[in-house]
């Protein structure tokens, strides 16, 4: 079965602070695909990453990083220095080799107070 | 350039009316996908479809139609409406190859089913 949690619900954090959401996924597949996506509030999802099941590297994107852990099924993403602009719920995804069918966990809904 | 675009964005339906969705995609890719959001749910697939003249089942298609007449065009169809498919609904494209998995989505469509 495929399945991803994102336990934390909501977290608030003041600008400037890092923050880091959580997600877990669970799959058979060897060959898989995690993704993040943040829905600000105007309602749009907008697609922020894709790593697939061979690549444990880390990525940097500017003031946003992932961390993927096959050992713990982990994908979490790292904002550093928050900004207001960064409130939004965000989604962690998981797809099998084909692209066929995609599985959000509930999402975190991430408040950055100025 | 429009890229997903949904029609109606809102409706509000008394129970056991019809009515249909309407998802246009001009960036001509072969996959498209209908998901539904609700709150602490994150998003689930009602219906896929990976190319002109196919569909296929989500995880929760139950009191869903769907059809890809036009590679552009992706409908969504409640034969008889119940106040639990009250949702927000997204449609969302993707590319294959290098950029698969990377969804486009729409802006949301509010159906409130009374």
């Amino acid at each position: 079965a495929q399945k991803v949690t994102q336990a934390q619900t909501e977290i608030s954090v003041v600008e400037k602070e890092d923050v880091t959401l959580d997600c877990v996924y669970e799959t058979r597949d060897t060959t898989y695909y995690l993704f993040w996506y943040k829905q600000p509030p105007s309602g749009e999802l907008v697609f922020l990453i894709r790593r697939n099941s061979f690549d444990e590297q880390n990525e940097i994107s500017g003031r946003y990083s992932w961390n993927f852990q096959k050992s713990t099924s982990s994908f979490n993403f790292t904002i550093t220095a928050s900004q207001v602009v960064d409130s939004a719920v965000y989604f962690c995804a998981l797809s099998g080799n084909n692209f066929n069918k995609f599985y959000f966990g509930s999402g975190t809904k991430l408040n950055v107070k100025p | 350039n429009a890229g997903v675009t949904q029609t109606p964005k809102f409706r509000v339906l008394k129970t056991g009316q019809s009515m249909t969705l309407l998802c246009a995609q001009d960036m001509n890719h072969e996959y498209m996908y209908w998901y539904r959001q609700d709150p602490g749910m994150g998003l689930r697939l009602i219906h896929y479809s990976v190319g002109e003249g196919t569909t296929a089942k989500g995880e929760v298609p139950d009191g869903y139609n769907v059809s890809r007449l036009k590679k552009q065009n992706f409908l969504l169809g409640l034969e008889s409406a119940a106040p639990s498919q009250t949702s927000v609904y997204f449609c969302a494209s993707s590319y294959q190859g290098a950029r698969a998995g990377e969804l486009f989505f729409g802006e949301g469509s509010r159906l409130t089913v009374l």
